[in-house]
């Protein structure tokens, strides 16, 4: 599968663990994405990345999640301390370097993982 | 802040007919894509319009796009119960990251 894949899938955890999430893009996509989606909602930018440089942070993005791209290949979110408003599907997505996605910025998503902080 | 509105944010029809989702927006764009989502998983990229195209057609997909109205359709006609999935549009803005700005989605059954 030469998809976005992303571990686990689901997450389960309590009110003040950490967890970590791991984004395995496409291969020759250079740029990659984190979003948040929450029930009933569109997904919502949190943190972009051009090969291991994180470009740009969502607001949404508070101290207590980190992320990262360490070889500009796979990344990892982590989240410290949750909350029970962490609450919420976390995706990932990639795409083309700039320069080769002619002008565009067609995303290809992940699964998603799904964390319930109790 | 989410930058869309879809319209309407259910839809329910029957197999066979037509399906039309509306979507606006707030402020400039380079392109607008409209993604699928099946219940609990990922979103399906399903087409892409540039911000100097009017019209764009995919398969049974037909994408509209009035830079001057701030807003966008798509169209899928001869549905399918597999069309059945929440429907998003995302604006494109190339500043920084090009990240995707989604709407709340139309949630789209199709009824056998």
């Amino acid at each position: 599968d030469t998809g976005v894949s992303q571990n686990p899938r689901h997450k389960i955890t309590k009110r003040g663990q950490n967890v970590t999430f791991r984004c395995d893009p496409i291969s020759e996509h250079n740029r990659l994405y984190w979003y948040r989606q929450t029930l009933g909602q569109g997904p919502e930018f949190l943190t972009y990345f051009q090969n291991e440089a994180q470009l740009e942070k969502s607001r949404l993005l508070s101290d207590r999640f980190s992320a990262e791209r360490p070889k500009g290949s796979f990344s990892t979110l982590e989240i410290q301390r949750t909350e029970q408003g962490d609450s919420a599907m976390y995706l990932c997505a990639s795409s083309l370097p700039f320069r080769l996605a002619g002008g565009r910025n067609e995303q290809f998503f992940g699964p998603g993982t799904r964390l319930t902080v109790l | 802040s989410q930058q869309g509105e879809e319209d309407p944010q259910a839809l329910s029809i029957q197999e066979g007919e037509n399906a039309t989702m509306n979507c606006s927006y707030k402020t400039s764009i380079n392109n607008l894509q409209w993604y699928r989502q099946n219940s609990g998983r990922g979103l399906v990229h399903l087409i892409l319009i540039r911000s100097n195209e009017r019209e764009k057609h995919s398969g049974r997909l037909r994408v509209t796009l009035d830079t001057s109205k701030k807003s966008s359709s798509l169209l899928i006609t001869a549905s399918r119960a597999a069309d059945t999935a929440s429907y998003f549009c995302a604006t494109g803005i190339f500043q920084g990251a090009q990240k995707l700005v989604f709407g709340q989605g139309t949630r789209l059954t199709i009824n056998p």
